[in-house]
């Protein structure tokens, strides 16, 4: 079955500084990969996704996440985090067989300290 | 466009209501999506329809019932709710076709339901 974890729920940065948040996947094949960002109240904005090709994919607003087959990893990085970047942001793997089923992970929720 | 606009943002209703959330679409999509997203967590499948077909209901109970009218319209019909059902409702749209029927989902903005 597949599932997708993020283990961490809660991440505090300082404006200016790096962030990684962490995302582990179990799938039976290449998965489909997203990540998305949601604010308060909101929808949520893709920010990236990955099918296949080179494992380094950029996204909008300066994200860019790169799928480590090894590892089952599909880390999402910003080298310089911004105050509007504070929101919560879930990874998702897609069930490529299975009528577009998309699985959510928990979520890791990002503040930016001034 | 890649806008997926659902209407109303928000609602109140009794437990012995009966309303509808209504979401649309215009990028010639032909799978779409309701979800649930209670408060802290992340959203909750209930629905897909691939083609104006229903292709999975994960279990939703009856008083949820979802319509797909036209590919670029779909609708969730309200009966008889309970408070436990409040929360922000979510609907996605994706290419669903052929190889690319696992696209990436676009999400609309939401409908907050509170069920009094």
């Amino acid at each position: 079955a597949q599932s997708v974890t993020q283990p961490d729920i809660h991440i505090t940065v300082s404006e200016g500084a790096s962030l990684e948040l962490r995302c582990n996947y179990s799938y039976g094949a290449t998965p489909y990969l997203f990540w998305y960002v949601q604010s308060p109240g909101q929808g949520l904005q893709l920010l990236l996704k990955y099918f296949s090709g080179d494992t380094l994919v950029q996204g909008i607003k300066g994200f860019e996440a790169e799928f480590k087959r090894s590892q089952s990893s599909f880390n999402l990085r910003k080298p310089s985090v911004h105050w509007s970047d504070a929101a919560e942001y879930f990874c998702a793997v897609g069930a490529i067989y299975n009528f577009n089923k998309f699985y959510f992970g928990s979520g890791t929720k990002l503040n930016v300290k001034p | 466009d890649t806008e997926v606009t659902q209407t109303p943002k928000h609602l109140v209703m009794g437990m012995t209501n009966k309303k509808s959330l209504k979401c649309e679409q215009h990028m010639g999509h032909r799978a779409m999506y309701w979800y649930k997203q209670k408060a802290k967590k992340p959203p909750e499948l209930m629905f897909v329809y691939s083609y104006e077909k229903l292709s999975i209901n994960e279990s939703v109970p009856s008083r949820f019932s979802p319509e797909c009218p036209n590919s670029s319209l779909l609708n969730l019909h309200l009966h008889a709710l309970q408070p436990e059902d409040s929360a922000l409702y979510l609907c996605a749209s994706s290419q669903g076709t052929g190889e690319k029927r696992n696209t990436e989902a676009f999400f609309g903005q939401g409908t907050r339901l509170t069920v009094v």
